[in-house]
């Protein structure tokens, strides 16, 4: 089973909304990641949890905020975003952060208005 | 230098022919590469993994890896125009670990 879960798939959000992304994954992967992809460019990373503590932040704007609940589960919030803000963002996990295979979930296209 | 570097495409290849799809890298210390197929809309999908030198073939994929010259190539045999797709080349990079970082994308076109 190499699934990873995202849920929404689709999210139209206002400047001033508030709202989550959630991911999960059930393969004891031990590394959990946020990518944005914008068109026709490759995914960016913003986040990486390692043994469910932030490992990596890429100079995210503080407006996009990641949580580890447990090894098992990642989230996004989102808050205040601005309409450059929307892509299509993707939860992915491996086995070690970087080293092993990355599986993608089907990623949440984001859209602020 | 960018860490890892994908020849820019697209490519356009007819169907039934080899693809070949090059990608280089900075880190020498770099152990393992990965190979991911995109369509258009959708998440990236593993297709192939490769961690020591030489080939690894996967039905009609073959993926080489060269540590001495840095660079990592995925051949598709016998294209088929389900295979027209951007092609991802990703390996860890920079100076943080556990960053995966992926090349620009090679966008393949098959035509039948």
């Amino acid at each position: 089973d190499t699934e990873v879960t995202q849920t929404p798939k689709h999210l139209v959000m206002g400047m001033t909304n508030k709202k989550s992304l959630k991911c999960e994954q059930h393969m004891g992967h031990r590394a959990m990641y946020w990518y944005k992809q914008k068109a026709k460019k490759p995914p960016e990373l913003m986040f990486v949890y390692s043994y469910e503590k932030l490992s990596i932040n890429e100079s995210v704007p503080s407006r996009f905020s990641p949580e580890c609940p447990n090894s098992s589960l990642l989230n996004l919030h989102l808050h205040a975003l601005q309409p450059e803000d929307s892509a299509l963002y993707l939860c992915a996990s491996s086995q070690e952060g970087g080293v092993t295979e990355a599986f993608f979930g089907q990623g949440t296209r984001l859209t602020v208005v | 230098q960018k860490e890892v570097e994908q020849n820019s495409g697209p490519l356009s290849v007819p169907e039934g022919a080899i693809a070949s799809l090059n990608c280089t890298y900075s880190d020498r210390g770099s152990q393992s590469f990965f190979w991911y197929r995109q369509y258009s809309g959708k998440s990236p999908e593993l297709i192939m993994s490769i961690y020591s030198n030489g080939d690894k073939e996967d039905g009609r994929f073959t993926a080489q890896l060269n540590k001495a010259s840095q660079y990592v190539s995925l051949l598709i045999r016998d294209s088929q125009p389900s295979d027209s797709a951007t092609y991802l080349c990703a390996a860890p990079g920079g100076t943080s670990y556990g960053k995966l970082t992926f090349g620009q994308g090679t966008i393949l076109t098959v035509h039948p």
